[in-house]
């Protein structure tokens, strides 16, 4: 059971836009902690994401943002490619474990 | 281009200690600010934080195995260590070597290695 609550699959159409939420609590982002995303296709290394709730690091592409409000957090993906199918992991920090967590991971298929 | 590799050793018994080390290309483990993370991921499962070094050199455990992991950071070969021991098949995971810009509470894991796997089998 992860701290940090994703969707187990998400999908979408190619050039469609889809959300992967990752709900905590008081104890992580809701106490205003950052939140960071990666993307991780299986056999490869994780790629990160979003920085920061919502910053994009040089060469990712604008299709991907982030956003956070009260004890949530969004990655939003638009104009999907065959390409962004992958899991997709938040990860932030608790206080009440004082250590980082990631949320279970969200699998993208592109249909 | 900052670069990881882990290596180590791949298939282990129970109660014997995992160690495995990463090298590091493209920058100094000394310069640069980094702090440096292990991750790993358990088979169908996702992401757990094992512990960091800070770049001060001071160290950060996942409660949950602080008392069996112990990083370090041999400079003069620019490259982390991690062990641990009393390992069981819940240790059996893909384990990452992972670099970051990171203060106490928020680390982006920006440079990730490939990952080593890791299995644990009487």
């Amino acid at each position: 059971q992860s701290v940090l609550t994703q969707p187990p699959s998400v999908s979408g159409a190619p050039g469609q836009r889809v959300i992967i939420s990752c709900t905590g609590s008081s104890s992580n982002i809701g106490a205003g902690y950052d939140v960071h995303w990666y993307q991780h296709v299986p056999g490869r290394a994780p790629r990160f994401l979003i920085s920061d709730n919502n910053n994009r690091p040089s060469g990712v592409p604008d299709r991907f943002s982030g956003s956070k409000s009260g004890t949530s957090a969004s990655l939003a993906i638009t104009g999907l490619q065959t390409e962004d199918e992958g899991d997709y992991y938040c990860q932030s920090f608790d206080k009440s474990l004082f250590g980082w967590v990631f949320g279970g991971g969200t699998k993208l298929t592109v249909l | 281009q900052l670069q990881l590799q882990e290596s180590g050793s791949g298939l282990l018994k129970p109660s014997q200690t995992l160690s495995l080390t990463c090298a590091v290309s493209g920058g100094s483990i000394s310069g640069g600010g980094y702090s440096w993370s292990w991750i790993r991921q358990p088979p169908g499962r996702g992401l757990e934080w094992i512990g960091y070094i800070f770049h001060s050199g001071t160290t950060y455990y996942n409660p949950s195995l602080k008392t069996r992991v112990t990083l370090s950071v041999d400079r003069s070969k620019n490259q982390l260590s991690l062990r641990l021991s009393s390992v069981t098949a819940a240790d059996t995971a893909v384990y990452y070597c992972v670099a970051g810009f990171c203060s106490l509470t928020s680390c982006p894991l920006q440079h990730w290695g490939q990952g080593t796997p890791v299995t644990v089998s009487s």
